[in-house]
């Protein structure tokens, strides 16, 4: 079993939707979590740390569940710019693990 | 502050070249890590780095060496190159275990 797990969809969404993804970890010593945005032959780029208390940043927010093991990121009002893949991306002592990614494409 | 830099931005080598890719921070961070990524494929580690002169193996370190004299600088270096290093490199940064990592805006190598 993979150490982080990512459906890598595509999700094909309409603008204006909301969408969510599901991220899942199997080793619970994992400390920090974040989701990660990179869109096509570009760098990953962070957009939202993630914490057991939910954390909200606009239209995104981000949720840890640790009895469950997994994370979540919820997107309201989808824009065509939010056409990207998203890494889920999990710490665990000096180990850094990325999911390899969910693949999002906002249909106009 | 720059972040974190990387030349060249692309690269053509000819099989069994040798060079080396530059990766540069400016905000003081102890952990350094170079990744590779193959079209459509998820990010791969390389080699990473807790500090000055500390450096270890990550998933696929096979044709690839590094050095970290300094906290700021990371190189990688690629000797004998082979068609199955053509990909996009990116080295990122972090400044301690927990942190979020920043990425560099990439290295496309193409071996021919």
């Amino acid at each position: 079993r993979k150490e982080v797990e990512q459906d890598p969809g595509p999700f094909n969404v309409p603008e204006g939707a909301t969408v969510a993804f599901n991220c899942t970890y199997s080793n619970s010593a994992s400390q920090s979590f974040f989701w990660y945005r990179q869109d096509c032959r570009k760098e990953p780029k962070l957009l939202m740390s993630v914490y057991s208390s939910g954390n909200e940043d606009g239209r995104f927010t981000a949720q840890l569940n640790r009895a469950s093991q997994y994370i979540s990121l919820l997107i309201r009002d989808s824009k065509l710019s939010d056409s990207a893949t998203y890494l889920c991306v999990v710490n665990r002592d000096d180990k850094i693990i990325f999911g390899k990614g969910t693949r999002l494409h906002i249909l106009p | 502050n720059a972040g974190v830099t990387q030349t060249p931005k692309f690269r053509i080598l000819k099989i069994g070249q040798s060079m080396t890719l530059q990766c540069a921070q400016d905000m003081n961070h102890n952990y350094m890590y170079w990744y590779r990524q193959d079209p459509g494929m998820g990010l791969k580690l390389i080699y990473y780095s807790v500090g000055a002169g500390i450096t270890d193996k990550g998933e696929v370190p096979n044709g690839y060496n590094v050095s970290r004299s300094t906290t700021e600088d990371f190189p990688l270096r690629l000797e004998l190159a082979a068609p199955s290093q053509t990909s996009v490199y990116f080295c990122a940064s972090r400044p301690g275990p927990y942190n979020e990592q920043f990425f560099g805006p990439g290295t496309r190598l193409t071996v021919l």
